[in-house]
């Protein structure tokens, strides 16, 4: 079945220093989703990905979805310590309407 | 709009005895999601329906674990009987399928069976 790889499990950062996480699909994608949840919260939807290549900003958040479909990034430049949480990937084939999430990156930022 | 209401927030129950979570989807959402999150299988899809029908359910643990979707506006996971190892968040959360499927989130029940 469809597997969502996510990588690394956990990042310890300076604050103001960069962060990445990665995403990888066994399975090309329809679109691909990220989403963030805060210490002790629920996961909330950042931003969806749908075309071959895309790239998209939120202020300090870059986010990348691969040529084949199949892989995804998020890029937070300047980290500040409301980026504190967990960040998720969810991948949707586009046989059906199953999204499957990531198992996140947390991030810690470090004062 | 009130968002995915989840009930109860917290529950704290003996190991044997009957759980059921209760989820009011946001309305006018099509689609309904069961997630249970736990530190070391992180967020897993349980089941989810669309327009009230189990889709799939190929992520039900075990039979100890069944979900309802009687009407748009209710859906139910429950677990009979409950073990140590149920302990854990579950996370109901709704979409709208033409919105591109962007997920809300309920705040979750925590549950620990003892």
């Amino acid at each position: 079945g469809q597997q969502v790889m996510q990588i690394p499990q956990y990042q310890h950062v300076q604050e103001g220093e960069d962060f990445t996480t990665y995403c990888n699909s066994s399975t090309t994608l329809s679109n691909i989703q990220w989403y963030k949840q805060r210490p002790g919260g629920h996961p909330v939807f950042l931003i969806q990905l749908v075309k071959s290549g895309e790239v998209k900003k939120q202020k300090r958040l870059t986010f990348q979805f691969g040529e084949a479909k199949k892989n995804s990034s998020l890029h937070i430049t300047a980290t500040q310590t409301t980026d504190v949480g967990t960040y998720f990937c969810a991948g949707k084939e586009n046989r059906d309407d199953k999204i499957i999430f990531g198992k996140g990156t947390r991030l810690h930022i470090l004062p | 709009d009130a968002g995915v209401i989840q009930s109860p927030r917290h529950e704290v129950t003996e190991m044997g005895q009957e759980v059921t979570l209760r989820c009011k989807p946001i309305s006018g959402h099509n689609s309904l999601f069961w997630y249970r999150q736990t530190m070391m299988r992180g967020l897993e899809l349980l089941i989810y329906f669309n327009n009230n029908v189990p889709i799939d359910d190929s992520g039900m643990p075990e039979d100890r674990f069944s979900a309802k979707m009687p009407n748009a506006s209710f859906s139910t996971l429950k677990i009979q009987p409950s073990e140590p190892r149920d302990s854990a968040v579950y996370f109901c959360a709704s979409s709208f399928l033409r919105s591109g499927n962007t997920i809300y989130f309920g705040e979750g029940s925590w549950l620990t069976v003892v």
